[in-house]
């Protein structure tokens, strides 16, 4: 079967880094996604990896490497705003997404 | 502001009641998508629409169906609404699969069903 696993709950301290993994198992790959998601309201799209390698975007960066089926999300400088879910999601040789069941991000002061 | 809409935003109803939970965007965009979230879980896709006129089936169709008449609206059905459908829906839409797939979420239906 197709899975995506990623840690319930992780908590990191304002200002701080904090990466975020995911592994997935799926049939065929076309790209993987990170979403935040804040409590109570709509995922919105962090990033976009389909080739190996890292990212950056701003404070985030994303990284994938195909061959272990591995992913993370690089948060740094954090700040009390970036407490959210964070969901992984693999796009799959449907062109089907499967979702991870998020992570949750706690950031304490 | 462009966007896509839901409503209603928060429902309960009754079990075996029918509900139809409504979804329109205005970024011409050609898919679009029903998920449900529940806690513990991942998204899952209940329908789907690759472009106007044509449906399909996700991950958790049992219960539920939808229709996609033009390119903006994409309504979700419950005939006979059951408590396990008790969630929270969100409406998606995308560019389709020859862009990046970024998704384009709505800001959810909350369905209670007693």
């Amino acid at each position: 079967g197709q899975n995506i696993d990623q840690p319930t709950e992780m908590t990191a301290t304002e200002g701080a880094i904090v990466q975020i993994n995911c592994t997935y198992q799926t049939s065929g790959f076309n790209g993987l996604f990170w979403y935040q998601q804040h409590a109570g309201e709509a995922p919105t799209f962090l990033s976009y990896n389909v080739l190996d390698g890292l990212e950056e975007k701003g404070r985030f960066s994303s990284f994938l490497s195909r061959s272990k089926g591995y992913s993370y999300l690089l948060l740094k400088e954090l700040q009390m705003k970036d407490s959210a879910s964070y969901l992984c999601a693999v796009r799959d040789e449907d062109y089907q997404l499967i979702w991870g069941a998020g992570t949750k991000l706690i950031i304490k002061p | 502001i462009a966007g896509i809409t839901q409503a209603p935003t928060s429902q309960i109803l009754a079990a075996g009641r029918r509900m139809t939970l409504r979804c329109t965007q205005d970024m011409r965009h050609n898919a679009m998508y029903w998920y449900r979230q529940d806690l513990g879980l991942g998204l899952r896709l209940i329908h789907y629409s690759n472009t106007a006129g044509t449906t399909g089936k996700g991950e958790v169709p049992d219960g539920y169906s939808v229709s996609r008449a033009n390119t903006d609206d994409f309504p979700l059905t419950l005939a006979s609404a059951v408590p396990s459908q008790t969630s929270v829906y969100f409406c998606a839409s995308s560019e389709g699969q020859g862009a990046t797939g970024e998704l384009f979420f709505g800001e959810g239906s909350r369905l209670t069903v007693l």
